[in-house]
């Protein structure tokens, strides 16, 4: 069993729609919880990060952690064809950089415009 | 703008021969990793390495080696490249202390073994 799981779509949505990507993760250790999104020929980026369990809000973007679950989500109200990426969960037990990120495989979201 | 360099975009290279992946970044960041990315299988850690002239193995180094003369760049290389490590390469770097250490990674380089 992967440490984390993650759907790899493709998630096909029309424009403005609610969009709703998870996680699901076996470690118990993790504390970090990040979300990064990946443009077509581009590296990964940061979109959010949240520590321990609880919601995380930024503009049309809501992180969630449930670690009694163990489950990570990201929503994205109000979807544009500019959020057509390719979205990877990440997490990691600590903060300092020897701390190694586990990466989901990430979804594949395209919004039609 | 901070930034994370990888050298070539695109790369085809044939059976055998060695190929050397370069990757230099400008923000003094101790951590430098190096992943390859295929689908359905994600980012897949190869080698890191947590200071200049040390290396840590990820989780899949075999037919891999990096080096890591100087604190900016971190090169990946392929021994004696073989058809099945086509993929797409991407170089990272992580400061070593902050409240959550952002990777930042370079744009990748395709590499196609023929």
């Amino acid at each position: 069993q992967k440490e984390v799981e993650q759907d790899p779509g493709p998630l096909s949505v029309p424009e403005g729609a609610i969009v709703s990507l998870n996680c699901t993760y076996s470690n118990s250790a993790f504390q970090y919880f990040m979300w990064y999104r990946q443009y077509s020929r581009k590296g990964p980026e940061l979109l959010m990060y949240t520590y321990s369990s609880g919601n995380k809000e930024d503009g049309r973007f809501t992180a969630q952690v449930d670690k009694s679950s163990k489950y990570i989500s990201l929503f994205i109200r109000d979807s544009q064809p500019s959020d057509s990426a390719t979205y990877l969960c990440a997490m990691s037990a600590g903060p300092s950089g020897t701390y190694k990120y586990i990466f989901g495989t990430g979804t594949r979201l395209k919004v039609l415009a | 703008d901070v930034k994370v360099t990888q050298s070539s975009r695109y790369l085809v290279k044939r059976t055998g021969e060695k190929v050397f992946l370069e990757c230099v970044q400008d923000m003094d960041h101790e951590n430098m990793f190096w992943y390859r990315q295929d689908p359905g299988l994600g980012l897949r850690l190869i080698y890191f390495s947590y200071d200049v002239k040390m290396k840590e193995k990820g989780d899949i180094p075999e037919g891999y080696s990096v080096s890591r003369e100087k604190k900016e760049r971190f090169s990946l290389i392929l021994e004696s490249a073989s058809t099945n490590q086509t993929s797409m390469y991407l170089c990272a770097s992580r400061p070593q202390t902050g409240s959550i250490t952002e990777a930042f990674f370079g744009q990748g380089t395709r590499l196609t073994v023929v």
